[in-house]
């Protein structure tokens, strides 16, 4: 079985500031791991995804992610928030054969940027 | 040009009733889902169909039910409509090949049950 769990439903940070949004999982076979974002009243937007290969990921509009086994974790940063970037965000792990290879969401993280 | 389009965007009806949801994706993806997404934003995974298999999940009601004309459409009908369906459900496709191929997400289905 997989799982993924967010760290904090909302996170508030200023205009500017560095934004850590966090995902811890949970998998029995190497993971595939996305963040995906959530504009309000639309459908979800891929960000970035790790696939095995280098552990430091860089998606869109600034974002990246570094996956540690370690860790069991894939948190999303971004070093300068923009008003632009308040929405719900959500980290996804996918195994990679059998059932595990349904797409587990977290439980979403508001982000909300403040002026 | 919509990768994955979903139709109605808003959908209200009676407890009771029987609707369908469209969705169409233009990607040439060989697998759909549907997911539902409730008033606290969590998503379920509800569905995943390509032409060789249908996955279930297990805490679906068998009121839902994926039908696929094509490879390119995967309809949710539901049967007998109840309060508790009320939420925004989400059409996705992927290449199933290569578990690293992400998903691409409808805009959405919201649908209000009174």
């Amino acid at each position: 079985a997989q799982s993924v769990t967010q760290l904090g439903s909302h996170v508030s940070v200023s205009e500017g500031a560095l934004v850590l949004l966090r995902c811890n999982y949970s998998s029995s076979v190497p993971p595939y791991l996305f963040w995906y974002v959530q504009y309000p009243n639309q459908g979800l937007q891929l960000l970035l995804k790790y696939t095995s290969a280098a552990t430091l990921v860089k998606g869109i509009n600034g974002f990246e992610a570094e996956f540690k086994k370690s860790e069991t974790s894939f948190h999303l940063t971004k070093p300068s928030a923009h008003m632009s970037d308040a929405a719900e965000y959500f980290c996804a792990v996918r195994g990679a054969s059998g059932s595990a290879r349904q797409l587990t969401f977290g439980s979403g993280t508001q982000l909300t940027v403040l002026p | 040009d919509t990768a994955v389009s979903q139709t109605p965007k808003y959908l209200v009806t009676q407890m009771g009733n029987d609707k369908s949801i469209k969705c169409e994706q233009n990607l040439g993806h060989d697998t759909m889902y549907w997911y539902k997404q409730d008033s606290k934003k969590f998503l379920k995974i509800m569905f995943s169909y390509n032409n060789k298999e249908l996955i279930i999940n297990e805490t679906v009601p068998n009121r839902f039910s994926p039908k696929s004309p094509d490879k390119a459409h995967l309809n949710l009908h539901i049967n007998s409509l109840e309060l508790g369906d009320s939420a925004v459900y989400f059409c996705a496709s992927s290449q199933v090949r290569g578990a690293g191929n992400e998903q691409f997400f409808g805009p959405g289905t919201r649908l209000t049950v009174l």
